[in-house]
């Protein structure tokens, strides 16, 4: 158990719809990451929180939006989904970052179908 | 842009038997991770090497990095069914606050 909760485990939703991911990181953690893997793309970074504040972006959609809460907790937002965004999606955390990146401990992730 | 790329793809071994992965990497970097993946499930950091390090140990597990070749390789000794997963690199630019970027994996298999 890595210590970093998300919920749902499992989503399926249809095409047009939101739907919101929530991620809990270890204890201590400041930073918070989000990550998409799909079967064709392997692991795509979306977009790093640190303390609330956005650190760094990937390749995150216009249509994919996320925060950190003051509790450290994270969300995103995935909207107007389409097929394609049917893909494990993780969320990782670590301590901060010092100028390189450490250990990223990743979530159990959530599942979501796109029908 | 994929800055470590994992090779073989996949590789299937008897238990027993040693296996070896190996990374490519595109720029200068502080440190190479390799994380291990269950069907399904979350990734879970393996070892970590600087990039002032050659070679480290863990348990089972040999890292090499050789920075002039931009490469590591990552080899499991004596490798056992449970052993069977994908097995990711993960490489940080050495520019800032990059984040990490990994590759796409190799899917190890352990028959029994």
């Amino acid at each position: 158990d890595s210590g970093v909760t998300q919920t749902p485990k499992h989503l399926i939703t249809a095409t047009g719809q939101r739907v919101t991911l929530r991620c809990s990181p270890r204890s201590g953690d400041l930073s918070v990451y989000w990550y998409q893997q799909s079967l064709d793309q392997g692991l795509q970074f979306l977009i790093q929180y640190y303390n609330g504040e956005e650190r760094a972006k990937g390749n995150i959609l216009e249509r994919f939006s996320a925060q950190q809460f003051p509790d450290l907790h994270s969300e995103l937002n995935l909207s107007s989904l389409e097929l394609g965004d049917s893909a494990l999606y993780f969320c990782a955390s670590s301590q901060p970052p010092t100028g390189e990146q450490e250990t990223q401990y990743f979530g159990p992730g959530t599942r979501l179908l796109v029908l | 842009s994929q800055q470590g790329e994992e090779d073989p793809q996949a590789l299937s071994i008897q238990e027993g038997e040693n296996a070896t992965m190996n990374c490519s990497y595109k720029t200068s970097i502080n440190n190479l991770q390799w994380y291990r993946q269950n069907s399904g499930r979350g990734l879970v950091h393996l070892i970590l090497i600087r990039s002032n390090e050659r070679e480290k140990h863990s348990g089972r597990l040999r890292v090499t990095l050789d920075t002039s070749k931009k490469s590591s390789s990552l080899l499991i000794t004596a490798s056992r069914a449970a052993d069977t997963a994908s097995y990711f690199c993960a490489t940080d630019a050495n520019s800032g606050n990059t984040p990490l970027v990994f590759g796409k994996g190799t899917r190890l298999s352990v028959i029994a």
